[in-house]
């Protein structure tokens, strides 16, 4: 069966420092990968996607990139965080060319101080 | 995609049936409507999707009306580790990628 996994599950950063977030998936090959943002009280925002190694997709302009290195690797990053980037971040895989759902991770909370 | 309007909140008594709609007036042929939830602090949980038939697997059923224009999730037998938000979502079809929409969705509490 697919696994997703996501860490941290928790990161207090300082403003102005750099953010590396990392998500893996077992059990599938080609999936499409995901990275959304739920601010607090909010609902959750794509911020982007990918459908193969190196192809990144923007949702919204922003302070973050991804990078996907691997075919099961989907990587969030920032050169320097801001209070605003504080939040939930999710990843999500769903198969290759189908209109099957999403399935995303346990998240990692991120908090700028 | 289109959107899905749904009730803030919901209650509902243990052991009983959890029924909770979602009105997609404007969807078009070839959208799906999904349903996931969201357990305070945890990421969104899949339940169910369809297209155009009703669906049932072993969380809950999904009852879709027959000009497709609402839907209905059922929890047959509530229990309280269902109090959580429950989101539900249309998307197109026949595409390469999934953009999920994620609106404020309802707040199920079922009470003891």
């Amino acid at each position: 069966s697919q696994t997703i996994h996501q860490w941290p599950a928790t990161l207090v950063q300082p403003v102005g420092s750099p953010l590396s977030l990392e998500c893996t998936v077992e059990g599938t090959s080609n999936p499409n990968l995901y990275w959304y943002r739920q601010a607090a009280g909010r609902g959750l925002q794509l911020l982007f996607y990918s459908v193969g190694i190196g192809q990144i997709s923007s949702e919204v302009p922003q302070n973050l990139s991804a990078s996907r290195p691997q075919d099961r690797q989907f990587i969030l990053s920032s050169k320097k965080l801001l209070l605003s980037d504080s939040g939930f971040y999710l990843c999500a895989w769903s198969p290759e060319y189908s209109n099957q759902p999403q399935h995303f991770g346990d998240g990692t909370r991120l908090s700028i101080l | 995609d289109a959107k899905t309007t749904q009730p803030t909140s919901m209650d509902c008594a243990e052991g009983r049936a959890a029924n909770l709609p979602c009105n997609h007036s404007t969807i078009s042929g070839n959208e799906y409507v999904y349903w996931y939830r969201q357990i305070h602090s945890q990421g969104p949980q899949y339940i169910i999707h369809g297209l155009k038939n009703n669906e049932t697997n072993e969380m809950a059923s999904l009852i879709i009306t027959e000009d497709r224009k609402s839907s209905t999730l059922i929890l047959p037998h509530a229990t309280l580790r269902d109090t959580a938000v429950y989101y539900c979502i249309v998307r197109a079809g026949g595409t390469s990628y999934g953009k999920l929409t994620f609106g404020q969705g309802t707040i199920l509490t079922v009470h003891p």
